[in-house]
């Protein structure tokens, strides 16, 4: 059974710092593995998908790497700001029926 | 484009009721998915359809959870009767080709309280 763990479970930092969000899973049969940022009440906005061939992509600030046969994938925020401040949430798609697998997420506030 | 819509995006509800939540899928989007949040724990996966078909409902908690798409378009979720366990968000998905080479799109969810 495919089990996703996200550490730290929160996280708060000044602007402008550089921070590294960190996911791991259990199982390293995926075909892909997402991550995603929900604002307080709202949906889940899809960031960045990483094929289970690929090791990283980017998108902006924001890049993500994923290590399949270690069970590992991290988000790297450059210079955050404020308005990145929102709960990160880390899934994987072990391809049965593409159905998610969450982690908990980490709640990031970027401070003033 | 129109994104994932639910309705309604509140529902408080007394214990032995039926609710019934809606989901309207991106237009074209073959493939929509129910998930759910209970407080404190991580979103969990209900069930997949494609088109009108159940695909997978492995992640259905029980016989009260009764899911439906018919025509393929918009679907349902119904919890009859409702337990207090059932609160939490529950979140809808749609995929146009559920290969796992695209992501999911969720909708805003419906926040369900049981009381």
């Amino acid at each position: 059974k495919q089990e996703v763990t996200q550490i730290p479970a929160a996280l708060s930092v000044p602007e402008g710092e550089n921070l590294v969000l960190n996911c791991s899973f259990t199982d390293s049969a995926i075909y892909n593995l997402q991550w995603f940022r929900q604002d307080p009440g709202k949906g889940l906005t899809s960031l960045l998908l990483i094929q289970s061939s690929q090791r990283e992509q980017t998108s902006g600030r924001l890049n993500a790497s994923l290590d399949k046969s270690s069970g590992r994938s991290t988000l790297y925020i450059a210079a955050s700001q404020p308005g990145d401040s929102a709960t990160y949430l880390c899934a994987v798609d072990t391809g049965t029926a593409s159905k998610l697998t969450f982690g908990t997420g980490t709640r990031l506030q970027v401070t003033l | 484009e129109a994104g994932v819509t639910q309705f309604p995006s509140h529902s408080v509800i007394e214990k032995g009721q039926t609710v019934t939540l809606r989901c309207d899928p991106i237009s074209g989007h073959d493939n929509l998915y129910w998930y759910r949040r209970v407080m404190g724990k991580e979103i969990k996966f209900l069930l997949h359809f494609v088109k009108e078909s159940k695909q997978d409902e492995s992640g259905m908690p029980n016989n009260r959870f009764l899911a439906e798409r018919t025509g393929g378009t918009y679907s349902t979720l119904k919890v009859q009767p409702a337990e207090l366990e059932d609160s939490g968000v529950y979140f809808c998905a749609s995929s146009q080709d559920g290969s796992g080479w695209e992501t999911q799109y969720f909708g805003p969810g419906t926040r369900l309280l049981v009381l």
